[in-house]
């Protein structure tokens, strides 16, 4: 089954720095990756997703990419704010009839004022 | 309200209990899935429902049952509570999966004792 490595597992950057977070996957069938972002106390909630047959996709300040050859997508996040800190969780997930969403182990970002 | 919403948020419980937490949502989504969040372990899919009376088994199925006579409600129980069942859960529902944002509830906190 799918299986779904995410690094680092905590980050921590200056306001206005940039943070990268990046995973891996195993299944090459897998054609959907969303990232979702938890507040403390709360569930997960969705930020960008990208499917496979998109190399990159932009929202304002975040951005995801993916390497279907390398099996890997990365959550790109620009001038970072406070408001930024969060866990954040990537998945994959493949879109036949069996139809499962595998999360990563999480990262812990922490952006200092 | 609309929306997806868990209960109990918090739960203590003994060691050998039976305890069912509820997990309802209001948009009529096909999917439903079943969660549980350890550190170092991001969330680990339990459960999922494609449709009412269609389960199928994720990650971690072992020690919990779950059901799904209408759409909108997905009750996960723990047969018999053990501590390694000590997590916080999350219930999630997708419309049109697969491929499809998952929305998250608030989560139960759950204590076994």
């Amino acid at each position: 089954g799918e299986n779904v490595e995410q690094h680092p597992s905590t980050l921590s950057v200056q306001e206005g720095d940039s943070a990268v977070i990046k995973c891996t996957y195993s299944d090459s069938a897998s054609n959907y990756f969303p990232w979702y972002k938890q507040e403390l106390g709360k569930g997960p909630q969705l930020i960008i997703d990208i499917r496979s047959n998109v190399g990159e996709k932009k929202d304002q300040r975040i951005a995801v990419t993916l390497n279907k050859t390398a099996k890997h997508f990365s959550l790109h996040i620009t001038e970072t704010q406070p408001e930024d800190s969060a866990v954040y969780f990537c998945a994959a997930s493949s879109t036949d009839s069996s139809y499962k969403l595998i999360f990563g182990s999480g990262t812990r970002l922490l952006v200092r004022p | 309200d609309a929306g997806i919403t868990q209960s109990p948020r918090y739960k203590i419980t003994e060691t050998g209990r039976q305890v069912t937490l509820m997990c309802h949502q209001t948009w009529s989504h096909s999917y439903m899935f079943w969660y549980r969040q350890d550190l170092g372990h991001g969330l680990r899919l339990i459960y999922y429902s494609a449709a009412a009376d269609i389960t199928d088994k994720g990650e971690v199925p072992d020690g919990y049952v779950v059901s799904r006579s209408k759409t909108e409600n997905f009750p996960l129980t723990l047969e018999s509570a053990t501590r390694s069942q000590t997590s916080v859960y999350f219930c999630a529902s997708s419309d049109r999966a697969p491929g499809t944002e998952a929305f998250f509830g608030q989560g139960t906190r759950l204590t076994v004792v």
